[in-house]
Order: C-alpha cells, then structure tokens, then sequence
C-alpha cells in the first residue's frame, strides 16, 4: 500500500496555465507539507498543514494555493504558471509536528 | 534561518567500499535525519536520531548525532550498485515542523 501518493507524477503544461496535483497519506498523520525541488535538487519548504490548518507559509508567491479538505488530503494549485515553477513538487506528513516526514513520489513539472 | 552544510558534494567510489559523509550546523539541532533520494522517487528516510551522541544502524548504515548537536555523519559500509544516489541530511527548523535540508551528497558506486 503506497503511504503518501501524489498525481499526477508528470505536468507539462504552458505558462500562463493554472494546474493542480493532489496529494494523499494514508498513514493517519495529522500534518502534511509541500516541498519544492529545483534543478540542483534542494529541497526547500513551501507550506505545512496541520488538521487541515495552514500553519507556514514560506516565502512563496501567492499564485501558489495549498488546499486541505480534510486530514488525510492536500492538493496544491497553482496559478499563472511560470517558466521559474518548473521543479519536481513533492508532498509529505507526519504525525505531529517535530516528528519524521514520509515523501510521496514527486511530481514533475514542466512549464513551457 | 539554519542552514546545513553536507560535504562531501559528490563521491564515486568503488564497489565495497566504504563510503562516509556528514553534515554540519551554525546552530543546534535536536533531531537528525538521514534520507535517501533515488533517481526518480521521493526521500526515503534511512535513520532518524534523537539524542546527541547517538549512534543508530540500520544494515550497512550507521549514523550519529554529534556531540555538539551541530553535526552528524553517515557511514555506509561495504558499498554495492543499489547505493547510489542522493544522501540528504534534515532536521526540524527552530522548533517548528518544516524540516530543512542539507543539500544532498550525491553517491555513485562503480562496480
């Protein structure tokens, strides 16, 4: 049983474009996050939601829209696509808050 | 914020080797956490640490917190081609969740 899953797994999509990807955990984790990896692979937070609360948000453009409808779901939208959006976004929880992270697989962005 | 520091960059060993990497802070953690990215896929974590001057294993894999709770190392020991890959170091920022990471010791194994 995959713990944390996100899809899609690849976008290709144009600038200018508004996207979504979800992602779910089956782990019973009260918090989930969203991360950003560039090209030289760092991974970098963007936000985190704890019982469906945002509860950081990084310095991230507005055009970014985590949304929460329940515990166990946080789909992230993003608005206006950008050449810069291109990265691999991934998706993980925890069960509170200072505690291990599972990653979900990563979906890959393309923006043309 | 905090930052942390892994060295080496990249590393190309042989098969069987042993390989050794670590990480390092300005400032105290009270977690460390050792991931593993494969080609393609999300982190996975390997060994987590909670207490300075632990030492965890896991298979081939062991790691410690460092005494000063500003560095940790991981060991990986007699080295086969399934190693290879990224090698993160995390910990939690300041108390809050989001984790921060290293930026990755890049492993490639030749056989």
């Amino acid at each position: 049983d995959t713990a944390v899953s996100q899809t899609p797994k690849y976008l290709v999509t144009q600038m200018g474009n508004d996207k979504s990807i979800k992602c779910e955990q089956n782990l019973g984790h009260d918090t989930m996050y969203w991360y950003k990896q560039d090209s030289k692979k760092f991974l970098k937070i963007m936000f985190s939601y704890n019982n469906k609360e945002l509860i950081i948000n990084e310095t991230v453009p507005n055009r970014f829209s985590p949304k929460s409808p329940d515990k166990a779901h946080l789909n992230l939208h993003i608005n206006s696509l950008e050449l810069g959006d291109s990265a691999v976004y991934f998706c993980a929880s925890s069960q509170e808050r200072s505690t291990t992270q599972y990653f979900g697989p990563g979906t890959r962005l393309l923006v043309l | 914020g905090q930052q942390l520091n892994q060295s080496p960059q990249s590393m190309f060993i042989q098969e069987g080797e042993d390989v050794s990497m670590n990480c390092t802070s300005s400032s105290i953690f009270n977690t460390w956490l050792w991931y593993k990215q494969d080609p393609g896929e999300g982190p996975v974590l390997l060994i987590a640490l909670y207490k300075a001057g632990e030492l965890t294993s896991n298979g081939r894999l062991t790691a410690q917190f460092g005494i000063t709770r500003k560095d940790s190392f991981l060991n990986i020991s007699a080295s086969i081609p399934s190693d290879v890959g990224i090698y993160f170091c995390a910990g939690p920022n300041s108390g809050n969740t989001p984790l921060v990471f290293g930026k990755g010791t890049r492993l490639s194994v030749i056989a």
